[in-house]
């Protein structure tokens, strides 16, 4: 059984630019959330899926971010004109049902905007 | 509103001590689910336990355990006999069973176990 996968692991980019990830679920798993760490603190809530449909997003997630889970398998996570205040690790993690089920989370996307 | 508070940032350890991070939550809810998440330096979280708030039982897994008290909003995680690869950043976290069951962070402990 292989876990959360997160694609790419690493990107730089110049401000103003866009950049997509993409997260790839435990298959079995039909929650989906994203979570965004700067450095020295915890995870924040970004947003999350079930299935395909998006059921809320954090306040944190500004309308130059964009996320979807077409056919309720992998994600994609967007920002269009990235700014230097996005610099942080995009994390992903998967659970298996509805309810606080444990969230199992991948590797990451850390990203720095120059 | 909820909140996880971790007030200790840093703790150093000579190996083969024990060592306990701790961890007070705030939330209205009666029913919530508490976590240990640990973050080694490669930056992937690794799932240690989850606890509801209706199982107060201090749970033991190997070196670890865990102490839940409801009284006093803690749930605190003791490493007994710490170890050099026991070096991590640990995060507490709280899920509500209302709303989006998403993850609520402390800002986590960071242990370093000298060898």
């Amino acid at each position: 059984d292989t876990g959360v996968s997160q694609d790419p692991r690493h990107k730089i980019t110049k401000r103003g630019q866009n950049v997509t990830f993409r997260c790839d679920p435990i298959s079995e798993h039909n929650r989906l959330y994203w979570y965004r760490q700067t450095l020295g603190q915890g995870p924040e809530f970004l947003t999350y899926f079930q299935n395909e449909a998006q059921l809320e997003k954090s306040r944190l997630l500004s309308d130059r971010f964009s996320a979807e889970r077409p056919k309720g398998s992998f994600s994609t996570l967007e920002i269009q004109r990235t700014e230097q205040g996005d610099s942080a690790m995009y994390l992903c993690a998967s659970s298996l049902r509805e309810g606080p089920e444990t969230q199992y989370f991948g590797p990451g996307t850390r990203l720095l905007v120059l | 509103a909820q909140k996880v508070t971790q007030a200790q940032t840093e703790i150093s350890v000579v190996e083969k001590e024990d060592v306990t991070l701790d961890c007070v939550y705030e939330t209205r809810d009666t029913t919530y689910y508490l976590f240990w998440y640990k973050q080694p330096p490669s930056g992937e979280l690794v799932f240690l336990i989850r606890r509801n708030s209706f199982d107060e039982q201090n749970e033991i897994s190997g070196r670890y355990s865990w102490n839940f008290q409801k009284s006093t909003s803690s749930f605190n995680f003791t490493i007994t006999a710490s170890q050099v690869v026991d070096s991590a950043v640990y995060f507490c976290a709280l899920s509500e069973e209302a709303g989006a069951n998403n993850l609520f962070f402390g800002t986590g402990t960071r242990l370093t176990v000298i060898p």
